[in-house]
């Protein structure tokens, strides 16, 4: 596609449920990045991908957070035992290589945990 | 542990005024910074990336500058707009492949 696309744009969930949330980068970038944002801050880090690989999942909060990208493309962003202090903005980036390059954006995933 | 610290948080001005954003960082060895633009409920817009070894950048209206020696990056805003008015953040990263670690972002308003 044109560019990042994240499914879906909003999910409402109950306090313990799990969610999935999906990241189609654009084609041909290879590296992908997750973070996380709350209102009025800036996004905060949470995992990224060169290829299949995490290259830094350091800044996943706890072990109920968790990604894959398992053909390097595609990426999904789990979490289990949803809390409500998981309710943010969830945003995907890729960019063309790791060194540094130019970053783009999805519109984002607004979780909301009840 | 890198810091991004933008200054104002919110700026309002009116139609025409030419306005300079503020982005300091504590960590001085970065690999680039990189200016975003956000709206409402939006996703991030790249507006302009500095490498480590280059000063400034221009597109169009905005040009921004960087000093790594004091840890300091500047947005600058020719002849605003209505419609700039958005969130804009600043990032750095400490080494190719790294994540960006981005600023809390300062809220433009530009009045008509």
């Amino acid at each position: 596609g044109a560019g990042v696309s994240q499914t879906p744009s909003n999910k409402v969930t109950e306090k313990g449920k799990y969610v999935e949330l999906r990241c189609d980068p654009i084609s041909g970038h290879t590296a992908l990045y997750w973070y996380r944002q709350s209102l009025g801050q800036g996004p905060e880090f949470l995992i990224y991908f060169q290829g299949t690989g995490a290259a830094d999942d350091s800044g996943l909060p706890n072990d109920r957070f968790f990604a894959v990208r398992p053909e390097g493309s595609v990426s999904t962003l789990k979490i289990q035992r949803t809390e409500r202090g998981d309710s943010a903005v969830y945003l995907c980036a890729s960019s063309l290589t790791l060194a540094g390059g130019e970053l783009f954006f999805g519109e984002g995933s607004r979780l909301t945990v009840l | 542990k890198q810091e991004v610290t933008q200054i104002p948080a919110a700026l309002s001005v009116p139609e025409g005024e030419n306005l300079v954003l503020n982005c300091s960082f504590t960590d001085s060895a970065i690999y680039n910074l990189q200016w975003f633009r956000q709206d409402p409920g939006k996703g991030l817009t790249s507006l302009l990336l500095i490498q480590s070894s280059q000063r400034e950048q221009t597109s169009g209206r905005l040009n921004a500058s960087l000093d790594k020696s004091s840890g300091r990056s500047t947005l600058y805003i020719a002849a605003s707009q209505p419609g700039d008015s958005a969130t804009y953040l600043c990032a750095v990263n400490g080494q190719a492949g790294t994540a960006l670690i981005f600023g809390k972002g300062t809220t433009l308003s530009v009045s008509s």
